[in-house]
């Protein structure tokens, strides 16, 4: 079974430039997931898809980040204008929906795009 | 609201030592809880998880209790290698379709040889 891809791995860019990173999930999954991990701290939720549609964005700074789950398979995140405090790996995971009492899965995540912003 | 708090590190152990990471968590409802696993260069692997109170996840020798009367998941290993420096997290989920995973703030873990 292929993993969660995410593309780039890696991106480095000019402070109030825009920059997006692309997430395929594993195929079937419905639930998707950005994440932020900034150096030394734990992954911090930014949005959360089910589907196609939000279910959590309430940790996404809508003023300048922007996500999008089209067909409710591949997502981007996009970053416009960025800042120097953006300089993080974003993580991309997905997850099956539960199926009737089966407790919650886990998450399953992809290599991550480490952005450097100067 | 739900979180995680685990010991912080930096970890450092000589190889064949006995781990302890410590994990507590705070949730309204019993959660799932996981550890995962982030080796350099790599994305976030699962490496155990136990989704009711009293289950023992287990994997590459890691093991972990669900207690709910501590509310406490910590991370156990009776030998550590050198192979098993990595930054190790601690994370909960509730049981609904719509919960996120909430992640704690993580600990290094380094084996000398």
């Amino acid at each position: 079974e292929a993993g969660v891809a995410q593309s780039p791995r890696y991106k480095i860019i000019e402070k109030r430039q825009s920059v997006a990173f692309w997430c395929n999930p594993i195929s079937g999954h419905a639930t998707l997931y950005w994440y932020q991990q900034i150096l030394g701290q734990g992954p911090k939720l930014l949005i959360q898809f089910q589907n196609n549609g939000v279910v959590d964005d309430s940790q996404l700074p809508k003023d300048r980040f922007s996500a999008e789950r089209l067909k409710g398979v591949d997502s981007t995140l996009k970053i416009q204008p960025a800042k120097l405090e953006d300089s993080a790996v974003y993580l991309c995971a997905s997850s099956p929906r539960p199926q009737g009492s089966v407790p919650n899965t886990e998450a399953f995540f992809g290599q991550g795009t480490r952005l450097t912003v100067v | 609201g739900n979180s995680v708090t685990q010991m912080e590190g930096p970890v450092t152990l000589s190889e064949e030592a006995f781990l302890t990471i410590n994990c507590t968590y705070t949730a309204t409802g019993y959660p799932s809880l996981f550890w995962y696993v982030q080796y350099p260069g790599e994305g976030l692997q699962l490496l155990l998880k136990a989704t009711k109170a009293d289950d023992k996840g287990s994997n590459k020798g890691f093991e972990a209790t669900y207690r709910k009367e501590t509310t406490s998941f910590h991370l156990e290993k009776g030998s550590v290698q050198v192979s098993d420096s990595a930054v190790y997290f601690c994370a909960l989920r509730m049981d609904s379709s719509a919960s996120k995973i909430i992640f704690g703030s993580g600990t290094r873990l380094s084996i000398r040889p």
